[in-house]
């Protein structure tokens, strides 16, 4: 079946640095691939998505390429903030379109 | 905002109790899901709905059932609340041709 696997965390930065949070799938056919974000007891926000092989999700300075070949979808970004602060969660969504399949999270601690 | 509220928001409870969550919706969406949080397991998904009475399991369905009789709530009930089922639960929704689903804010549930 279809699953997730995520970089363990937590991981933390100091402000400024650069992320990077690996993700990897097992996935028939050819599905979409999500990353969102949970702040500090709320729920989940879509972060970005991405429909095809090469396509590339932004936003919000983040970013992250639907690599076919590798089976990734590592997320990056130039320079956190504070604000950053969260888990993060990768996920697909299969052929059925039904459910999504979720990688454990990671949890994201900046510094100033 | 996809305009989805769950309640309660948070709920203590003893084991053996039946206990039901509600999930509403503003928007009119066909399709609505639940899900539970754990540390080490992301999010799993417990039960779905395709559209008015219309339901099918998921991965952790066990222990669960929903109902759905209109197409603006969709609840999830524990027909006898057991320890393991202290988790957060997710209600989410997605929008009809799209596979982006939405979340709610979530509900925590301690089962003692």
């Amino acid at each position: 079946g279809d699953s997730v696997t995520q970089m363990e965390g937590p991981v933390t930065l100091s402000e400024e640095a650069f992320l990077t949070i690996n993700c990897t799938y097992t996935a028939t056919g050819y599905p979409s691939l999500f990353w969102y974000v949970q702040y500090p007891g709320e729920g989940l926000q879509l972060l970005l998505k991405a429909t095809k092989a090469d396509d590339k999700g932004s936003n919000k300075g983040f970013e992250a390429t639907y690599r076919k070949e590798t089976t990734s979808f590592h997320l990056e970004k130039g320079s956190v903030q504070v604000s950053d602060s969260a888990v993060y969660f990768c996920a697909l969504s299969g052929t059925s379109g039904s459910r999504l399949t979720f990688g454990e999270g990671t949890q994201l601690t900046v510094n100033p | 905002d996809a305009g989805i509220t769950q309640s309660p928001r948070h709920k203590v409870t003893e084991t053996g109790t039946p206990v039901t969550l509600r999930c509403h919706q503003t928007e009119n969406h066909r399709y609505m899901y639940w899900y539970r949080q754990d540390p080490g397991h992301g999010l799993r998904l417990i039960h779905y709905s395709y559209g008015v009475k219309d339901t099918d399991k998921g991965e952790v369905s066990d222990g669960y059932s929903v109902s759905r009789s209109k197409t603006e709530d969709f609840l999830l009930t524990l027909e006898s609340a057991t320890s393991s089922q202290t988790s957060v639960y997710f209600c989410a929704i997605s929008r009809e041709g799209t596979d982006t689903q939405y979340f709610g804010p979530g509900t925590r549930l301690t089962v003692l």
